[in-house]
């Protein structure tokens, strides 16, 4: 039971270069979110899926695509990448349906520079 | 607005003592609150889960405290390790649909060394 897994780990862009981050978790896992770090300021909701085929809109969205084909991985993508968006990025998900005080699981996140 | 501070900052302790993080928020509707670890280059750790009608919630060392009316709340770490450097983050739940954690507003996070 790997829990939750994120890859890349660390990866450097060049300004206007795409790319997609990759969250994985195998515990059956309905929800999955994708949040950013950065220095100063909280945790913020990028995207999150309450099931497979679903995505929405979380705090900072723009600039930002997800896509949740199979119920286990959730991706990010940046279409075309901005020094604005070098941040440590987490992926999380929770099981239970309907209650508010389920326990979220973290990845080890990906540290993403853009030059 | 909703927001959650921590205090203090970071802190610095000798292994063995004890040390309590405080919390405040102004988030509303409240739902719950909730203590993260997270180690130096790590995902966050849940610690501990409380709702509105729980006032104190334990996870071996570590015990978290609510006072709903007073929207404050505090991480009480006992016999400090060295292990439990990190920071510690207060978060809390808004009103939500579907069961989603969609309106957790999260704190800045406090810092802990533990020295030898």
């Amino acid at each position: 039971n790997a829990g939750v897994t994120q890859t890349p780990k660390f990866r450097v862009l060049k300004t206007g270069q795409s790319m997609t981050l990759l969250c994985a978790q195998d515990m059956n896992h309905e929800y999955m979110y994708w949040y950013r770090q950065d220095p100063g300021m909280g945790l913020r909701l990028i995207h999150y899926s309450v099931g497979e085929g679903t995505t929405a809109k979380g705090e900072v969205p723009d600039g930002y695509n997800v896509s949740r084909l199979k119920k286990q991985n959730f991706l990010l993508g940046l279409e075309s990448a901005a020094p604005s968006q070098t941040s440590v990025y987490f992926c999380a998900s929770n099981y239970r349906i309907g209650l508010d005080t389920d326990t979220q699981y973290f990845g080890p996140g990906t540290r993403l520079t853009v030059l | 607005k909703n927001q959650v501070e921590q205090s203090p900052q970071s802190l610095i302790i000798l292994e063995g003592k004890n040390c309590t993080l405080q919390c405040n928020y102004t988030v509303s509707p409240f739902s719950n609150l909730r203590w993260y670890k997270q180690d130096t280059g790590r995902g966050p750790v849940s610690l501990t889960i409380m709702t509105f009608s729980e006032n104190t919630k334990s996870n071996g060392r570590y015990t978290a405290t609510l006072d709903a009316d007073t929207k404050q709340s505090s991480l009480h770490i006992t016999a400090s390790q060295l292990s439990d450097s990190a920071s510690y983050i207060c978060v809390v739940g808004g009103a939500y649909t579907a069961g989603n954690n969609r309106k957790l507003i999260w704190g800045l996070g406090t810092s802990l060394a533990v020295n030898p």
